[in-house]
Formats: C-alpha cells, structure tokens, sequence
C-alpha cells in the first residue's frame, strides 16, 4: 500500500517569508496529490490539489510541484501571513484510497 | 461547495456505552464515505472505507466489531463506537467523495471522550 512521508514535522517562519513542506511517496500508481490545512479542532480543508499528468500548479500563494520520477511533491507557501499558521497535511494516492503524511505545524510570527 | 455534515461534534460517554456518529453529505451523493480516527498532534488514520450499499472495507489494525459503520444511503453514513473505553477517545472526522472524483470533502469532526 501507500507510505506517506511529510517533512518537517514543525515550521516556524517570519511573516512574509516563505515556507515549504516536502512529501515522498511509496506507490508509483498514486495520481492525485491533495494538501489539506487544519486549524486546531477543525476539519482538514483542501487548499490545492495536483494530479500526476501535472508538474506545478500556482494558486496565489500557494504552488504545489511534483516529480514522479522521485515520488515527491511539495507545498510552497510565498509571502506567509499569521493566519497561515495552522497544520499543513499532504496526501497520496487515487480511486479515492487516499494516505494521509504525518502533518506540518506552520507557524507563522508577526 | 461540497459540505458535508457529521454529528455530533463532540460526546462524552460512559465507559460500556455505545455511541453513534452521522456523517452526512448535503448537496451531493457520496457512494464512498471514509471515517479517520486523529489522536492530538497526529495525522489522519484511515479507519475504513464505506460504499453505499455494502460491507465496509476496514483497515488493518481496525476491530469491526467494535467500530460499526452502516453507508445505508447515498447521503449518510454512521459509525458506532459499541462498548467504548477510555482508550477509544479520540477526534473522529468523517469525508465524502463523488464517485468518480478523489477530491475528498471533511465533516467538522467529533470529539469522543469516554470517561
């Protein structure tokens, strides 16, 4: 099945810097790649997503690359606000068998 | 947006008590619903994968007998917690798909506390 490492666990950055969470996966079959902010005591809500027929994808601030060669894909996350502050989770997989990373707690100082 | 709703938010139960746990997707049909248990500071664990219509699939480590999950219509999926114990306290979030789309949609969550 599917294995899922996120790194760093923890991310403290200046406000208006950027921050970037990296994820590795397992299975070369996986082709859908989310990545979910959760607030404390929230639920997880998706901020952008890339299959694997796409390299980058840009939203605003935040972009998500992808190499499948290497099986990883990052969260990048330009000019950072303290409401970025949350924790960041990546995901891997397809037909709706996803696995989730371990989390990223982004904190963001004023 | 997809939204999708779960109750309740947040329980406390005596140990030996079951509780039940609704998931609900309002503007869409979820054929496959997910249930995820969250410890503190810890990701999401896949519980077990739900399909309308049929048995849950659970993963490994997961007791089905003591998590029941029932997917009895294409808008609502439960899962009980029957005989629950201290160790079983833990936040229990819920997500629907379409049936053709890996996008997932979360329910708020429920805090389960048993005393």
């Amino acid at each position: 099945g599917e294995n899922v490492e996120q790194h760093p666990s923890t991310l403290s950055v200046q406000e208006g810097d950027s921050a970037v969470i990296k994820c590795t996966y397992s299975d070369s079959a996986s082709n859908y790649f989310p990545w979910y902010k959760q607030e404390l005591g929230k639920r997880p809500q998706l901020i952008i997503d890339i299959r694997s027929n796409v390299g980058e994808k840009k939203d605003q601030r935040i972009a998500v690359t992808l190499n499948k060669t290497a099986k990883h894909f990052s969260l990048h996350i330009t000019e950072t606000q303290p409401e970025d502050s949350a924790v960041y989770f990546c995901a891997a997989g397809n037909n709706n068998d996803m696995r989730f990373g371990a989390g990223t707690r982004l904190t963001v100082k004023p | 947006g997809a939204v999708v709703s779960q109750h309740p938010s947040w329980v406390i139960c005596k140990s030996g008590t079951s509780v039940k746990i609704e998931c609900r997707s309002l503007d869409f049909q979820a054929t496959t619903m997910f249930w995820y248990r969250q410890f503190p500071k810890q990701s999401l664990m896949l519980m077990a994968t739900s399909n309308e219509g049929s048995k849950a699939t659970y993963e490994q480590g997961v007791e089905k007998d003591k998590f029941l999950i029932n997917h009895a219509s294409l808008t609502l999926s439960t899962l009980t917690v029957t005989s629950a114990h201290p160790e079983d306290s833990s936040f229990y979030i819920c997500s629907a798909s379409y049936s053709t789309n890996e996008k997932l949609f979360f329910g708020s969550g429920t805090q389960l506390s048993v005393l």
